[in-house]
């Protein structure tokens, strides 16, 4: 099945600085990439995704690459401010009929903003 | 729309005890997910439905863990008998298909089991 794997596990940054968060995933066939975001004590909650048939998408700071040979996709946050401040979850799924398309979450990355 | 709803939100309960959390999916979403998530374990994904039926419950710890999803708009997570490790937030999502589409997470129960 597929697994996912996330890095770094915790990453502080100064604020104004840029984070980036990596995962890679197992199954060539995952064409699903959602990046989710938890502060503290609240639900995850979906900032991005990006599909296979793309390589980067973009949203104001935050912007997702994706390298389907290489099997790994990225988060990119700029120009980082406190509300940064957060867990950040990246996953891979399958879109489509006949598989199990089931959603893999990777373990997360504590992002902290420092002032 | 409410948005997906779990009860209770906080639950304390003494070891043995069985214990039940409650999910109400968003109207017209087709999937289903129960997760746990500890500081230690992360977010792991216990099972899940598509249309009512369950799919994968691989991630099910143990047979004291049973979930069901009588219809559309409910599903329960049982746990009997609890556990101290069972203490955790229970997440429960729902999308409109389980790959390829957003999920939405209700608030969560905290579960502590003394």
């Amino acid at each position: 099945g597929e697994n996912v794997e996330q890095h770094p596990s915790t990453l502080s940054v100064q604020e104004g600085d840029s984070a980036v968060i990596k995962c890679t995933y197992s199954d060539s066939a995952s064409n699903y990439f959602p990046w989710y975001k938890q502060e503290l004590g609240k639900r995850p909650q979906l900032i991005i995704d990006i599909r296979s048939n793309v390589g980067e998408k973009k949203d104001q700071r935050i912007a997702v690459t994706l390298n389907k040979t290489a099997k790994h996709f990225s988060l990119h946050i700029t120009e980082t401010q406190p509300e940064d401040s957060a867990v950040y979850f990246c996953a891979a799924s399958i879109e489509g009929s006949g598989r199990d398309d089931k959603i893999i979450f990777g373990k997360g990355t504590r992002l902290h903003i420092l002032p | 729309d409410a948005g997906v709803i779990q009860s209770p939100r906080h639950e304390v309960t003494e070891m043995g005890q069985e214990v039940t959390l409650r999910c109400k999916p968003i109207s017209g979403h087709n999937s289903l997910f129960w997760y746990r998530q500890t500081m230690m374990r992360g977010l792991e994904l216990l099972i899940y439905f598509n249309n009512n039926v369950p799919i994968d419950d691989s991630g099910m710890p143990e047979d004291r863990f049973s979930a069901k999803m009588p219809n559309a708009s409910f599903s329960t997570l049982k746990i009997q008998p609890s556990e101290p490790r069972d203490s955790a937030v229970y997440f429960c999502a729902s999308s409109r298909l389980a790959g390829g589409y957003e999920q939405y997470f209700g608030p969560g129960t905290r579960l502590t089991v003394t």
